[in-house]
């Protein structure tokens, strides 16, 4: 199947700092990849849609200025969560559709990533 | 009242055990359905898509009430490899997905 790789799987950085997370379709190009973002014992919450080569959608109550989404080609995007606090800390996931697949195609996910603030 | 509502368990149940998971959804515009499986500190995988005239892939039977609004997921013969927690998932008339918090299923030998 289809494969979604993210990098780093864990990081942690002292609170201020910056954190870059990387999402990758490996054997499919997407022109749109979500980001998620899943708190101990509760549900994936979609933080934004990611396009490619134009700016992407934030979901309400994320701030697009802490949580700067780069999709600058057809097969990466990266999340970049700024001046890192410890209520940042959580499990951040990406999945991303076959752009062959049209807009209802299946969603496949990344491996995660954890973060740790400190 | 949240979009997508499980009951967070967690089941106990022996190997071999049957056992049923439901879930509601709030919207009742949503079109596609899904349940997914997530293992502790892994990304969720795609079990089965949900049908209104019900399916089922093996040891799985998924069911849709959408008069209701109430998915259902039955696993039958229960094994050591179930154990999991399984996320509801609700997609409406765009290519969002909404996540239930998911139920935890434990199964013992």
């Amino acid at each position: 199947g289809a494969v979604v790789s993210q990098h780093p799987s864990w990081v942690i950085c002292k609170s201020g700092t910056s954190v870059k997370i990387e999402c990758r379709s490996l054997d499919f190009q997407a022109t749109t990849m979500f980001w998620y973002r899943q708190f101990p014992k509760q549900s994936l919450m979609l933080m934004a849609t990611s396009n490619e080569g134009s700016k992407a959608t934030y979901e309400q109550g994320v701030e697009k200025d802490k949580f700067l989404i780069n999709h600058a080609s057809l097969t990466l995007s990266t999340l970049t969560v700024t001046s890192a606090h410890p209520e940042d800390s959580s499990f951040y996931i990406c999945s991303a559709r076959d752009r062959l697949a049209g807009a209802f195609g299946e969603l496949f996910f990344g491996e995660g990533s954890r973060l740790t603030v400190l | 009242r949240k979009e997508v509502e499980q009951d967070p368990g967690p089941f106990n149940v022996p190997e071999g055990a049957t056992v049923a998971f439901n879930c509601t959804y709030s919207n009742s515009a949503s079109q596609s359905f899904f349940w997914y499986r997530q293992d502790c500190r892994k990304e969720p995988k795609l079990l089965m898509s949900v049908y209104s005239s019900g399916n089922e892939d093996g040891r799985f039977t998924a069911q849709l009430n959408r008069a209701s609004q109430y998915i259902s997921l039955l696993i039958r013969d229960s094994k050591l490899s179930d154990s999991a927690t399984y996320l509801c998932v609700v997609r409406g008339n765009t290519d969002k997905l909404i996540f239930g918090t998911g139920t935890r299923l434990q199964v013992f030998p």
